[in-house]
């Protein structure tokens, strides 16, 4: 079954503690991204990476790191320096950049 | 990225009504695409607008890319209870990877 899948669906984070979000993705598409959303808001870009090997910081990416070791893998980590973690994350994924982007359902991190 | 206008932001509709919302923008955009996202799941992708003046339908609903490149608009044409949900817009500039999101309308069908 072809798709996207985030894991895990529910996080919780300690304070000052990293946490990583997994995207996988058997698509074959080269091009990867990460989005944050908050309730009552569009999507924010976190970052995007349009090949292996190679990232680019979107609009909010300040707090959040990512590596792109392997063509369907896009982790996301959410590090102590993002004070305000709490969002639905979403990984999404195309063909190429300028080709529509399909979604993954989402993992919700939440603070303890 | 800039943050896109889309109106209305809810609306409460009975089932068979049909449905208007539209998304502007302050620049010109390449490429217009309209999402739905059902509570606690990634959008889905409804209708990709490539063209100004493009009008494109995927079933009852239809969606068109405005003329001037800084507008669409999405038609869903007598409502049922399923199509309860937030509709997104998003555009897409000469950047050719960043999309640029509406704050979505909540929509609400009774039967």
């Amino acid at each position: 079954d072809g798709g996207i899948t985030q894991s895990p669906k529910y996080l919780f984070r300690k304070e000052g503690q990293n946490v990583t979000l997994s995207c996988e993705q058997n698509l074959n598409h080269d091009a990867m991204y990460w989005y944050r959303q908050d309730p009552g808001q569009g999507l924010r870009l976190i970052y995007y990476s349009q090949i292996v090997n190679d990232f680019q910081k979107g609009d909010i990416a300040e707090g959040y790191s990512v590596s792109r070791e392997k063509k369907e893998s896009f982790p996301l980590t959410v590090t102590s320096a993002q004070k305000n973690p709490t969002a639905f994350y979403l990984c999404a994924s195309s063909i190429q950049g300028s080709q529509p982007q399909h979604f993954g359902d989402g993992t919700r991190l939440s603070i303890l | 990225g800039q943050q896109l206008n889309q109106s209305p932001q809810s609306m409460f509709i009975q089932e068979g009504e049909d449905v208007s919302m539209n998304c502007t923008s302050s620049s010109i955009f390449n490429t217009w695409l309209w999402y739905k996202q059902d509570p606690g799941e990634g959008p889905v992708l409804l209708i990709a607008l490539y063209k100004a003046g493009e009008l494109t339908s995927n079933g009852r609903l239809t969606a068109q890319f405005g003329i001037t490149r800084k507008d669409s608009f999405l038609n869903i044409s007598a409502s049922i209870p399923s199509d309860v949900g937030i509709y997104f817009c998003a555009g897409q500039g000469d950047s050719g990877y960043a999309l640029n999101f509406g704050k979505g309308t909540s929509l609400l069908v009774t039967p």
